[in-house]
Parts: C-alpha cells; structure tokens; sequence
C-alpha cells in the first residue's frame, strides 16, 4: 500500500493564482480531511469528508473547496491564493467515518504565496 | 470548542536521558492520539489511547481521562527521537480532531 499520498510536494503560488493540492488513499478510508500548519500553532482543520459525496468545514475553511467524488481521492482547491495561504498542507485519512480513528497522514505540500 | 494545552513547548535532552511530555484538554473526549512529527515533515501516529497505559517500544503513553490529560514517556532518549510531538483529541461535540501546539524536542548526541 501507498498509504496517503500527496502531490506536488512544493508549490509557487502568485497572489489571486488558483491551483488544487492533491490527496490519495489506497487504504479504502471513509474518512478524509486537509489540514494546515503554521508556526507554533499546531495543525488545524480545514475541510473533512467522512465519505464519498459528503464533506464539511473545519475551523479554518474560508478561501479553499474540496469535493469527494470517490473513496480515494479528496482534493483540496484554492480559489484565489492568498499570501495568508502559505503553509504546509496535510491530508490525513482513517478507517470508518470518524475522525477519533488513527489518522495517517501525507509527506504534505508546502506551498508559498507570493 | 475542546482547548488541547501541552507541556514543555520545548525540550532539549541528552542522548540516553528519559522524559516526560504532558497534554491537558478541557473537556471530556472520545479519542486521543499521539504524533511524532520528525524534521523531515512526516507525521507519524505513535499512540491511538483514549485511556489506559500502551508501550511501544522506548516510548509509552498514559491517558487518564478522568483528569483530563494524557503523558508520553521517551525512555533512553536517541537522536532519531527530535522532532514535535503532537497531541489531538476528538471532542464528544465537534467530532473532529482538535491538536495542541506541541512539543519541539532536540536530543543531543
């Protein structure tokens, strides 16, 4: 198994540029989620999707979209980059539908905003 | 919503040396994981204890959810052990994992 797979692993972004950050599972994981790490601040939740065809918004959603067509892949978009959006983005998975489940994580995406 | 404290923000050990990181949270919660983030990026799940007492190896990890805090133990500490530590819980009312800041720990030869 792959496990959680995320591409690209570093980004370039200019100011009002729109790009999606990639996000596969092989594990067969109902639940997915994106997250962001900033400096001192931990990891927090930006969208989660506890199956195909359902997602919701975490503590930090404004200024990204996520769909969930299929069990594997969560997609994260940015609809006009900010460079308030640079960080280090995490894509997680675990079994059922439920986020207290262990979670296994991607390498993540680093991106910069210009 | 749940607030995930923990304890040292930092820690700096010598080779061979034991220590002990704390997280404390507010509120009752379903789940707690730990995460040893190393210094290349990787996240990795250390522990998945909501309570009880698990080993793994050199490290091991305590939760008493009565008292609202878990601990991790790093015995004879070893340079692949630097890195953050991360705790996240899940909360009986959000249903999604809330983590703390960390811990940064360095281990010295």
């Amino acid at each position: 198994n792959a496990g959680v797979t995320q591409t690209p692993k570093f980004q370039v972004l200019k100011t009002g540029q729109s790009m999606t950050l990639q996000c596969a599972q092989d594990m067969n994981h109902e639940y997915m989620s994106w997250y962001r790490q900033d400096p001192g601040m931990g990891l927090r939740l930006i969208h989660y999707s506890v199956g195909a065809g359902i997602t919701d918004q975490g503590e930090v959603p404004n200024g990204y979209n996520v769909s969930r067509s299929t069990t594997e892949d969560f997609p994260l978009r940015l609809l006009s980059a900010a460079p308030s959006q640079t960080s280090v983005y995490f894509c997680a998975s675990s079994y059922g539908g439920l986020a207290g489940n262990e979670q296994y994580f991607g390498p993540g995406t680093r991106l910069t905003v210009t | 919503g749940i607030q995930v404290e923990q304890s040292p923000p930092d820690l700096i050990l010598q080779e061979g040396a034991n220590s002990t990181l704390r997280c404390n949270f507010s509120d009752s919660v379903n789940n707690l994981q730990w995460f040893h983030q190393n210094p290349w990026g990787q996240l990795i799940n250390l522990f998945y204890i909501p309570s009880g007492t698990k080993q793994n190896g050199r490290l091991s990890a305590t939760t008493v959810a009565t008292e609202r805090y878990s601990l991790l133990y790093i015995s004879s500490s070893q340079t692949t052990d630097s890195g953050v530590y991360f705790c996240a819980v899940e909360d009986y009312s959000w249903g999604k994992l809330q983590f703390g800041a960390g811990t940064q720990v360095v281990v010295t030869p």
